[in-house]
């Protein structure tokens, strides 16, 4: 079945380092991707999303690239700041017409960054 | 455009009692999920409608749950006879057909239900 794995976290950085979260997935097909991110006491919030090979998601500074010969959709951030700290999760969907339609989850990264 | 609204935030139960929590979604969207989520691990599917039908449903969700869309609008999750087990955050999310197949799922803040 379709599922998603992440890096075990937790992630500590300092401001202004690089990150990088490793997110790989296994699925049949061409799932579209997605990192969602919540920060503490909020809801989850869609950060970015790629729908096929080779594509690039990108907002607010982060960004992932869609690679199929690897499965993978690694997180990258160039300059971390505090305000980034929050768990992000890898997610994909696979939509298959109407009756099929949900998204998996990976089991999240929680990033801590200290000033 | 709210966002995604769920009632109660907060649930405390006795085992073996039930529970019902609803969720608001977005007006204009036609899809709508329940996700659960334990702590340190990320949200797991229960179910999902279009509209006022039910799609799909999680092996996860026992017969003690049961998820209901009557009008297409708002949505309710019942527990019967709750087990400590059931103790998360029940999130619910919405979506829209309308803007394409890989429109993204706008969540609520969720109900957190702890069974003692």
């Amino acid at each position: 079945g379709n599922s998603v794995t992440q890096m075990e976290g937790p992630v500590t950085l300092s401001e202004e380092a690089f990150l990088t979260i490793n997110c790989t997935y296994t699925a049949t097909g061409y799932p579209s991707l997605f990192w969602y991110v919540q920060y503490p006491g909020e809801g989850l919030q869609l950060l970015l999303k790629a729908t096929k090979a080779d594509d690039k998601g990108s907002n607010k500074g982060f960004e992932a690239t869609y690679r199929k010969e690897t499965t993978s959709f690694h997180l990258e951030k160039g300059s971390v700041q505090v305000s980034d700290s929050a768990v992000y999760f890898c997610a994909l969907r696979h939509p298959r017409g109407t009756s099929y339609d949900k998204v998996i989850f990976g089991p999240g990264t929680s990033l801590s960054v200290i000033p | 455009d709210t966002g995604v609204s769920q009632n109660p935030r907060h649930k405390i139960t006795k085992r073996g009692q039930n529970v019902t929590f609803r969720c608001d979604p977005i007006s204009e969207h036609n899809r709508l999920y329940w996700y659960r989520q334990t702590l340190g691990q990320g949200p797991e599917f229960l179910t999902y409608f279009q509209n006022e039908a039910q799609l799909e449903k999680s092996r996860l969700l026992s017969d003690r749950f049961s998820a209901e869309r009557p009008k297409g609008s708002f949505s309710t999750l019942e527990i019967q006879r709750t087990e400590q087990g059931d103790s998360a955050m029940y999130l619910c999310a919405s979506s829209s057909t309308r803007t394409g197949p890989y429109s993204p799922l706008h969540f609520g803040n969720g109900t957190r239900l702890t069974v003692t």
